[in-house]
């Protein structure tokens, strides 16, 4: 059971360049979320889906879209990448946060230079 | 507005000290969800225990235990007879009833030395 999958685990952009985060989960969980931690920060929330077609966003989306078409997937994209988008990203999925916990992917290390 | 704090930004213990990790936490709203998470020094985060606003009885787990206290709205961690394997950034967070976003402190880096 792979739980929930983060590709790549590293990456370095140039100044306005952009790629897409990807995020599987097998566990068919309805809830998806895309954080970001910064250094010595807790994680901040950037967007998140509740079921397939439905995104919504978190406390920092700027600079940030997605996307979910199945419940499987929710890709993260960058759009001209900046320095302040350096960050760990995480990606999590949990079948409802209340009563349960959420599973974290192993994160993704972007730069921007 | 919620908000979780975690004063304590580092802490070093000698192995087989006990510690206790600090977490305070704001919200207006009665019904919530309390969260600690490791995160080990692969940047993964594992879950460790949920508690929700309802339910203030402590919990051991192990060398693991929490202390709940809504009248001093604190959640706090103890880490009994500490292993160098706990060493990591532990963080707290807070999600309320119905909402989408849990709220992350700032997060605890415990360094247990050999």
């Amino acid at each position: 059971n792979a739980g929930v999958t983060q590709t790549p685990k590293f990456r370095i952009l140039k100044i306005g360049q952009s790629m897409t985060l990807q995020c599987t989960q097998d566990m068919n969980h309805n809830y998806m979320y895309w954080y970001r931690q910064d250094p010595g920060m807790g994680l901040k929330l950037i967007y998140y889906s509740v079921g397939a077609g439905i995104t919504d966003k978190g406390e920092v989306p700027n600079g940030y879209n997605v996307s979910r078409s199945t419940t499987e997937d929710f890709p993260l994209r960058l759009e001209l990448a900046a320095p302040s988008q350096t960050s760990v990203y995480f990606c999590a999925s949990s079948p409802r946060w209340e009563r349960t916990e959420a599973f974290f992917g192993q994160g993704t290390r972007l730069t921007v230079v | 507005a919620q908000k979780v704090t975690q004063a304590q930004t580092e802490i070093s213990v000698v192995e087989k000290e006990d510690v206790t990790l600090d977490c305070v936490y704001e919200t207006r709203d009665t019904t919530y969800y309390l969260f600690w998470y490791k995160q080990p020094p692969s940047g993964e985060l594992v879950f460790l225990i949920r508690r929700n606003s309802f339910d203030e009885q402590n919990e051991i787990s192990g060398r693991y235990s929490w202390n709940f206290q809504k009248s001093t709205s604190s959640f706090n961690f103890t880490i009994t007879a500490s292993q160098v394997v706990d060493s990591a950034v532990y963080f707290c967070a807070l999600i309320l009833t119905g909402a989408n976003n849990l709220f992350f402190g700032t997060g605890t880096r415990l360094t247990v030395i050999p």
